[in-house]
């Protein structure tokens, strides 16, 4: 079962805008990744961050985590359309070894 | 980078028949690796954490007896979807990591497989 729960669950915005994604989880965690996934296509990782890190840089991504809320942000700056895919957070529990639980995903439209 | 090669990307088949399909990590040895499935519109649900040389090890609620896992070796592992019926029409997408360290780094998946039983 998921233990993720993403919000908004979609989310349409103009170029150059940022989109912001959150993900709340429930149990006690290793890691937390932000996954991205164009219509019909596999998913791609984006960021990774661990437990105990709170937040993470990449490019136009910046990633928070806060473990005491069992929560995560997800935002994209400077949005571009081909940022439009599916956005899901993804858990690994403590008690799961190295398996993925999946949020159920924010779906980001960017309009040029 | 790491890439994971899964074929075919769509099938079509017919109620009662079987298909496979494949998970190749290209560039690394995948020991473990796992396969999903997503239902449109929806995030992906683990069906089983297949281990090279061993019993893969299934979710619960997911059929052990239809939904057939081979890791045969250290670069392929296989899904085998048997006596196919509409309901389980989806789409399948596995993923391996190449770091033993799984815990500190991300995954690489296939490109999925959109399975149509008609």
């Amino acid at each position: 079962s998921q233990q993720g729960e993403e919000d908004p669950q979609a989310l349409s915005i103009q170029e150059g805008e940022n989109a912001t994604m959150n993900c709340s989880y429930k149990t006690s965690i290793n890691n937390l990744q932000w996954y991205r996934q164009n219509s019909g296509r596999g998913l791609v990782h984006l960021i990774l961050i661990r437990s105990n890190e709170r937040e993470k840089h990449s490019g136009r991504l910046r990633v928070t985590l806060d473990t005491s809320k069992k929560s995560s942000s997800l935002l994209i700056t400077a949005s571009r359309a081909a940022d439009t895919a599916s956005y899901f957070c993804a858990t690994v529990p403590e008690t799961s070894g190295s398996r993925l639980t999946f949020g159920e995903g924010t779906q980001l439209t960017v309009n040029p | 980078g790491a890439v994971v090669s899964q074929h075919p990307s769509r099938v079509i088949c017919k109620s009662g028949t079987s298909v496979k399909i494949e998970c190749r990590s290209l560039d690394f040895q995948a020991t473990t690796m796992f396969w999903y499935r997503q239902f449109p519109k929806q995030s992906l649900m683990l069906m089983a954490t297949s281990n090279e040389g061993s019993k893969a090890t299934y979710e619960q609620g997911v059929e052990k007896d239809k939904f057939l896992i081979n890791h045969a070796s250290l670069t392929l592992s296989t899904l085998t979807v048997t006596s196919a019926h509409p309901e389980d029409s989806s789409f399948y997408i596995c993923s391996a990591s190449p770091f033993r360290d799984r815990l500190h780094y991300g995954y690489t998946f296939g490109s999925g497989t959109r399975l149509t039983v008609v």
